[in-house]
């Protein structure tokens, strides 16, 4: 059971690159979310679904965009990359609303912007 | 609006004795979800400990159990006869269990004392 798998996991970009952090899951949960991490710090929500074909701004947005076709993924694309985009970034997907409901991780994905 | 507080950015145990980490949130509702994540070095995001809210048992996984008090809307994490392996950052989250998002505490990094 493969869970919540993100890649890549590491990657390096140059100021003003783009790209694109591919998650994806297969236990058929209605959320997902991405979060980035900074060093030494919590999770800030970036974006996140409550299923196919809807998406909400977390907590900072700005400078990312993710799209929501099927119930298996959830792409989060950064758009001209800057050195404040430095994080790891975390993929979680949720069965809430269901009972037994719990939020499952990917391994996270390590971004640096030079 | 939702919030989660962990009020402890940093504590400390020595080896082998018993600490608790402490969580409280804000929220109307009455049928939740509380969970308490642990984030070692390796920044995987390790599920700990889950609560029901309307169980009023308070949940128990080996070494870890918390204390759930749900009128003072306090969720905290005792660890028992702690171990170097259990030096991480720890989450507390809340899920509304409907259709909202889940909210994460800020965190608290624990160290083990040899």
């Amino acid at each position: 059971n493969a869970g919540v798998t993100q890649t890549p996991k590491f990657r390096i970009l140059k100021i003003g690159q783009s790209m694109t952090l591919q998650c994806t899951q297969d236990m058929n949960h209605n959320y997902m979310y991405w979060y980035r991490q900074d060093p030494g710090m919590g999770l800030k929500l970036i974006y996140y679904s409550v299923g196919a074909g809807i998406t909400d701004k977390g907590e900072v947005p700005n400078g990312y965009n993710v799209s929501r076709s099927t119930t298996e993924d959830f792409p989060l694309r950064l758009e001209l990359a800057a050195p404040s985009q430095t994080s790891v970034y975390f993929c979680a997907s949720s069965n809430q609303g269901q009972a037994g409901n719990t939020i499952y991780f990917g391994e996270g994905s390590w971004l640096t912007v030079v | 609006a939702q919030t989660v507080t962990q009020s402890q950015p940093e504590m400390s145990v020595q080896e082998a004795e018993t600490v608790t980490l402490s969580c409280t949130y804000d929220t109307s509702e009455s049928d939740y979800y509380l969970f308490w994540y642990k984030q070692p070095p390796s920044r995987q995001m390790i599920l700990v400990i889950r609560q029901e809210a309307y169980k009023q048992q308070n949940a128990t996984e080996n070494r870890f159990s918390v204390n759930f008090q749900k009128a003072a809307k306090s969720f905290s994490l005792k660890i028992s006869d702690s171990q170097l392996g259990d030096a991480a950052m720890y989450f507390c989250a809340y899920d509304p269990n409907r259709d909202d998002k889940i909210i994460f505490g800020k965190g608290t990094r624990l160290h083990i004392l040899p």
